[in-house]
């Protein structure tokens, strides 16, 4: 079936440095990969997607690229702030076998990102 | 703000007992999913409807219903409740169902509900 693996969290990070989060999924045919990001205390909300190979995605200073080939679209961002501190999910558009795209949405576990000043 | 409207924000129950969370989705919307988050599950699909039928169902447990209404709003009911289903409550909404990649299928998630059973 269709699912998703994120990178084992807690991440910390000090403000300015490089974030990457792997995500990497198994699924049927090309499903559309989103990031969405949980603030403390609030919903989630989408941060970027990409709905076709070698796609990038990008928003607020972060980008992940759908690689068809080694199934992943990590999350990077150059110079994290505190304000990026919350809980990001890497999620696909569910496929049914024969490739159908319906709505619902197959989440990773989610990594916790802390960054310090 | 996403423009989906949960209600109530925190609820507070015992073993057995059943309750409702109330959702209402963007305007527009036709869609409503039904998510669980719990800190041994993770995120979990529950069930979507689309324009008041039922269209998905994911991990939904028997004691757990849902329905949308005629104006769109959709209920979720959880009956004989136990510890285990303590968890946060999400709905979304989005304005298709299936059959494209494009922002059609975008969903967009309310606040939640934060069920507590004691």
């Amino acid at each position: 079936g269709n699912s998703v693996t994120q990178m084992e969290g807690p991440v910390t990070l000090s403000e300015e440095a490089f974030l990457t989060i792997n995500c990497t999924y198994t699924a049927t045919g090309y499903p559309s990969l989103f990031w969405y990001v949980q603030y403390p205390g609030e919903g989630l909300q989408l941060l970027l997607k990409a709905t076709k190979a070698d796609d990038k995605g990008s928003n607020k200073g972060f980008e992940a690229t759908y690689r068809k080939e080694t199934t992943s679209f990590h999350l990077e961002k150059g110079s994290v702030q505190v304000s990026d501190s919350a809980v990001y999910f890497c999620a696909l558009n569910y496929l049914n076998a024969g490739g159908t795209s319906y709505g619902k949405l197959t989440f990773g576990q989610g990594t916790i990102l802390t960054v310090h000043p | 703000d996403s423009g989906v409207t949960q209600t109530p924000k925190h609820l507070i129950t015992a073993t057995g007992q059943r309750v409702t969370l109330r959702c209402s989705p963007r305007s527009g919307d036709l869609s409503v999913y039904w998510y669980q988050q719990s800190l041994d599950q993770g995120l979990q699909f529950l069930i979507q409807y689309y324009n008041g039928e039922e269209r998905a169902k994911g991990n939904i447990l028997e004691r757990f219903s849902a329905q949308q209404f005629p104006d769109l709003h959709s209920e979720l009911n959880l009956s004989s409740l136990e510890l285990g289903d303590s968890a946060l409550y999400f709905c979304a909404s989005s304005v298709g169902t299936s059959g494209s990649r494009s922002s059609y299928n975008e969903q967009f998630f309310g606040p939640g509900t934060r069920l507590t059973v004691l």
